[in-house]
């Protein structure tokens, strides 16, 4: 069990550049969802897998923002044209689903973005 | 809609000493799970305790319990002993099943030497 690994740690991007972060789940965990969080304030949902399938989309995400997980393995979420509010650090976390709500998820480091 | 709130922006603690973190939320569902989790300074978020509404034990994971009050809606988080270590944004969290946490805004944990 290596843990939830993100990529990049960092990005720094010029506003309106498109960005894109990849997410590795720990192996035999099921789902998985990316959060957003920006400074003070605690994560906030921005959609989740099951498997290769999204499953749900906060409306957070805007159209700027697609994730996808392709084969049910890692995923990769994109912002497109880039605005100075994405900055924020997004964070990856994978679970094993059992039927049985309460499953804990497990946390990657995050990808800080920063915006110019 | 479902919200969690976290009174303390900032706490702290002698080391050695017990601190408790407030945390309470809002919610019509019957079951549900609420949880702790630690956030380290530039390091990854790892869960803490967690605690199941249906049960009326308090859960305990080593030096950290919680207080579940269900009437009340309170689960507050109880650092017994406190260490160095345990500085940290601690975030508590909620979960009624549909696969998405509903986090606080968590709150600043200072250990004092």
């Amino acid at each position: 069990d290596t843990g939830v690994s993100q990529n990049p740690r960092h990005k720094i991007t010029k506003r309106g550049q498109n960005v894109t972060f990849r997410c590795d789940p720990i192996s035999e965990h099921n789902r998985l969802y990316w959060y957003r969080q920006t400074l003070g304030q605690g994560p906030e949902f921005l959609t989740y897998f099951q498997n290769e399938a999204q499953l749900e989309k906060s409306r957070l995400l805007s159209d700027r923002f697609s994730a996808e997980r392709p084969k049910g393995s890692f995923s990769t979420l994109e912002i497109q044209r880039t605005e100075q509010g994405d900055s924020a650090m997004y964070l990856c976390a994978s679970s094993l689903s059992t039927g049985v709500i309460g499953q804990p998820q497990h946390f990657g480091d995050g990808t800080r973005l920063s915006i110019l | 809609a479902q919200t969690v709130t976290q009174s303390q922006p900032e706490m702290s603690v002698q080391e050695a000493e017990t601190v408790t973190l407030s945390c309470t939320y809002d919610t019509s569902e019957s079951d549900y799970y609420l949880f702790w989790y630690k956030q380290p300074p530039s390091r990854q978020m790892i869960l803490v305790i967690r605690q199941e509404a249906y049960k009326q034990q308090n859960a305990t994971e080593n030096r950290f319990s919680v207080n579940f009050q269900k009437a009340a809606k309170s689960f507050s988080l109880k650092i017994s002993d406190s260490q160095l270590g345990d500085a940290a944004m601690y975030f508590c969290a909620y979960d009624f099943g549909n696969e998405k946490l509903t986090f606080g805004t968590g709150t600043r944990l200072t250990i004092i030497p």
